[in-house]
């Protein structure tokens, strides 16, 4: 089994929804990313959580460390937001482990 | 800030030729990763840097492979001799402190294409 699992693999679905991204992980961890990978391939972190919640724009972020397991949430979905979004965990030794991805397309 | 700038953006090379990437990474920035993603096995952390000593290269595949960082404002990753295996794209990333405590900020990548 993997140390991070994310779901689903695969979203598609149209402009407006509420979006939701879940991440599980099987380890102690000093922290837990959420990373997006636009079709061009350019890497850009979006948030970096030890507890809690955190909101940018339309994208927000929880995590809840006694379950272990983070979602990523996008409201008012837009077609550019279609990536694949990827979460990663610290185990406090800057090395992340890197979920398999999950590949959002959001139609018009 | 120009953010973290890799060259070069892409390298068509052939089996048994060197090829050298190179990174600037965010001034300030006291870690610096290099990471290869393929379709495969996707992104991997290959080695990482803290204040120019490199802290971790375990996922270095192998002797082919080093990196350096002779200051804070630059380091290489080489390979020497490639094999086809090696295509893959490569990124390099920064940030303040360790991947504990700040983002990842990427560079472009480096898509290498070894014949």
């Amino acid at each position: 089994k993997n140390e991070v699992e994310q779901s689903p693999q695969n979203l598609t679905a149209q402009e407006g929804e509420f979006i939701t991204i879940n991440c599980s992980y099987s380890v102690g961890i000093s922290a837990l990313h959420w990373l997006q990978q636009h079709p061009g391939g350019g890497i850009v972190s979006l948030f970096m959580l030890s507890s809690g919640k955190k909101k940018h724009g339309r994208l927000i972020a929880t995590i809840n460390i006694q379950e272990k397991h983070s979602s990523l949430h996008i409201t008012a979905s837009h077609p550019r937001d279609s990536a694949v979004y990827i979460c990663a965990v610290d185990k406090g030794n800057s090395q992340l482990i890197w979920g398999a991805g999950t590949k959002l397309i959001i139609k018009p | 800030d120009a953010g973290v700038i890799q060259s070069p953006r892409h390298e068509v090379t052939e089996m048994g030729q060197e090829v050298t990437l190179r990174c600037k990474p965010i001034s300030g920035h006291d870690y610096l990763f290099w990471y290869r993603q393929t379709m495969m096995r996707g992104l991997e952390l290959l080695i990482y840097f803290n204040n120019n000593v490199p802290i971790d290269d375990s996922g270095m595949p192998e002797d082919r492979f080093s990196a350096k960082m002779p200051n804070a404002s630059f380091s290489t990753l080489k390979i020497q001799p490639s094999e086809p295996r090696d295509s893959a794209v490569y990124f390099c990333a920064s940030s303040r402190a360790g991947t504990g405590a700040n983002v990842l900020t990427f560079g472009a990548g480096s898509r290498l294409t070894v014949l």
